[in-house]
């Protein structure tokens, strides 16, 4: 079962952040916190990931809450680009390597 | 630049007819995956390789078979195809055994049972 809870959907202007929110309330002490996006018809794409304390990288920020049961995945100048599925994933922390995904957020940039 | 490549990008198959799916990557990774995902859905693990150990999601149905011949190839075979099988299947690769490692997915391939 997902571990993650996240809104189905989401628009944002072009230009502004836009801010996903996600719900891992039942994350345990070692599981990471990821995000892959999906563009229509293309194969997922890491985007960023974190344990507990907030990251940052080329494509994103990522917050996440102190107790580690939500975060907030931020795209800071969305492009049209930007259109997506974004699903919040929690990392297994054993061999198996698996990610649990969730059922993501379409996030729709509108000019 | 390194990847993970899979053709064809669109597969045609027949109710019943054995299908096989390939997957190749340039990444030297040594685990690959293979994901199927539903209109609509998130991508369900089917099975992984870490390096030739197989190891198989416990609901993944008998049909569905793989083969890794070496480092750079991983397939995907489905004996009997059945029209819920339609679906998109995605390869991916990660680096050895690392936690925070992260899965690289290759474009994937749209089968269609006819």
């Amino acid at each position: 079962d997902a571990k993650t809870t996240q809104p189905p959907s989401m628009d944002c202007a072009e230009g502004r952040a836009a801010n996903l929110p996600c719900n891992h309330s039942t994350i345990s002490g070692n599981e990471y916190v990821y995000w892959y996006r999906q563009i229509h018809s293309q194969g997922p794409q890491y985007i960023i990931h974190g344990l507990k304390n907030n990251e940052t990288n080329e494509m994103a920020s990522l917050i996440i809450t102190e107790d580690r049961k939500s975060s907030t995945l931020i795209l800071p100048h969305a492009t049209l680009r930007d259109t997506a599925v974004y699903y919040c994933i929690v990392r297994v922390d054993d061999s198996n390597y698996q990610l649990i995904w969730g059922a993501g957020t379409k996030l729709i940039i509108k000019p | 630049d390194a990847m993970v490549i899979q053709n064809p990008r669109y597969q045609v198959t027949q109710f019943g007819k054995p299908v096989t799916l390939s997957c190749s990557q340039t990444l030297n990774h040594n685990v690959m995956y293979w994901y199927q995902q539903k209109s609509s859905q998130a991508p369900k693990l089917l099975f992984h390789y870490y390096d030739k150990d197989f190891n198989n999601e416990a609901d993944t149905p008998d049909n569905f078979q793989s083969r890794r011949p070496n480092t750079s190839f991983c397939f995907l075979d489905i004996r009997s195809p059945g029209l819920g099988d339609a679906a998109m299947y995605l390869c991916a690769t990660s680096r050895e055994g690392h936690t925070q490692e992260t899965q690289y997915f290759g474009p994937g391939t749209r089968l269609l049972v006819l």
